[in-house]
């Protein structure tokens, strides 16, 4: 039973191009909203995060867009670069929880082309 | 100055041998974590430890035992290694919910 759902698997994109990967989850009980971004050969690293009191949170090129009542959370990568090229993954926990564990969604491989 | 950092990070061993994996992170984080990416990038939690006290154990063989000495260290030791076995084990620590990963171990059995 998968409960945060992540799509595209996989992603390629022009250098300057919008990349969007999209993420659904299950349980209501999730309140924190992290994204991570993974090199090949490194630990996931923490992107940028959200919590469902507002429906936006933007960090540089990077945005997410939260959606309570659909259980729906998308990050945008604007003017993507060639640096950007990763794999990342949505997570979602309970905040206040006792070991705040992480359930990830399954990854999308970006490539940005120059 | 690594804020979590793992050792080995490589480690090749035959079936049934008894491997141990060794984590610390100088966050002050009172809150640690082992997942597992297995082949196809998938990442799952294995095991939680608030202030050195176990709190999640998410189904992990009992093969796998994880020790806290103190609230900065956590460390993995498999028994019996099998094949299944294989993957990237991460340590991690957390404050409110903001997990930090270290740079993983890459464990092959053979």
């Amino acid at each position: 039973q998968q409960q945060v759902k992540q799509s595209p698997q996989s992603l390629i994109v022009q250098k300057g191009g919008i990349s969007i990967i999209n993420c659904a989850y299950e349980n209501t009980a999730f309140d924190y909203f992290p994204w991570y971004q993974q090199f090949p050969g490194k630990g996931p690293a923490l992107l940028i995060a959200i919590r469902p009191d507002v429906s936006e949170k933007k960090e540089g090129r990077f945005t997410i867009s939260f959606n309570k009542s659909a259980k729906q959370f998308s990050l945008h990568i604007m003017d993507s670069q060639p640096g950007d090229s990763a794999t990342y993954f949505c997570a979602a926990t309970t905040f206040q929880a006792a070991g705040n564990k992480l359930t990830f969604g399954g990854g999308t491989r970006v490539l940005v082309k120059p | 100055d690594t804020a979590v950092s793992q050792t080995p990070k490589y480690l090749v061993t035959q079936m049934g041998n008894d491997k141990s994996i060794k984590c610390e992170q100088n966050l002050g984080h009172d809150t640690m974590y082992w997942y597992k990416q297995d082949s196809k990038k998938f990442l799952k939690i294995m095991f939680s430890y608030n202030n050195k006290e176990l709190i999640i154990n998410e189904t992990v063989p009992n093969r796998f035992s994880p020790k806290s000495p103190d609230k900065a260290h956590l460390n993995l030791h498999i028994n019996s290694l099998e094949l299944g076995d294989s993957a990237v084990y991460f340590c991690a620590s957390s404050l409110q919910a903001r997990a930090f990963f270290g740079q993983g171990t890459r464990l092959t059995v053979v």
